[in-house]
């Protein structure tokens, strides 16, 4: 089963910023199988990026997914407030898994 | 639009059973493989269990293996979790969540959640 490592734990930035998100599987996984989620506070989490790259419906431009075999990363340009949440990167290598998450804070 | 309602949670004691409901509406049920995923209290998500479309199919996470249960009923569109002999560790937010039908392997659209807390 894969393992995935995700940096930095928390972000805090300011409006209008980029926020650059990392998600390191332990093993080279298909971008295929690479999917990025979102989780507001006392919210369920919603698809934002599967296939790596590909923006789930509704997800604004300002989000984009990039990367391969081991390295995958979210970036989420022009920062709004509405942004704070935590991203969880997800795979699936025998079973599924979830990164431990990373807190994006908007200052 | 696609709605995935949750039910069943409460509290129980250690050791005892409870069965969580997912009833879908907004798309053809019989069409997609569902899950069941849970969160403990301010930790991550952790994937629980996978059903087949037509429920041929059934996998497991290892910590629940055996003592958890997914079934489907295609006729009532709702997805079920029986959960038996229940830990401490078992306290979470239990969410259900469609597999997109690429084959590639991730959640589309997820539930609000029902909450599931083991204590004596």
């Amino acid at each position: 089963e894969i393992v995935l490592t995700q940096s930095p734990g928390t972000l805090s930035l300011s409006p209008g910023e980029r926020a650059t998100l990392s998600c390191r599987a332990s093993e080279s996984v298909s971008s295929s199988y690479l999917a990025w989620h979102q989780q507001k506070p006392g919210q369920a989490p919603r698809l934002l990026i599967y296939g790596a790259s590909s923006r789930a419906s509704g997800i604004p431009d300002r989000f984009s997914g990039s990367g391969s075999a081991r390295d995958y990363t979210l970036t989420i340009s022009r920062l709004e407030p509405e942004d704070s949440a935590v991203y969880y990167c997800q795979s699936w290598r025998t079973s599924y898994t979830f990164g431990q998450g990373t807190k994006l804070e908007i200052k | 639009q696609v709605q995935l309602v949750e039910s069943g949670g409460g509290v129980v004691q250690p050791g005892r059973s409870l069965r969580l409901s997912c009833a879908a509406s907004g798309f053809t049920f019989s069409n997609y493989a569902m899950h069941w995923v849970r969160q403990a209290p301010g930790k991550g998500l952790e994937w629980v269990a996978i059903i087949s479309y037509d429920e041929n199919k059934k996998y497991y996470a290892d910590s629940v293996k055996g003592r958890f249960t997914i079934a489907r009923d295609n006729s009532k569109n709702t997805l079920y979790l029986q959960m038996n002999s229940l830990r401490t560790e078992d306290t979470a937010m239990y969410y259900c969540a469609r597999e997109d039908r690429r084959g590639w392997f991730f959640f589309d659209f997820w539930g609000q959640g029902t909450r599931v807390t083991v204590s004596s």
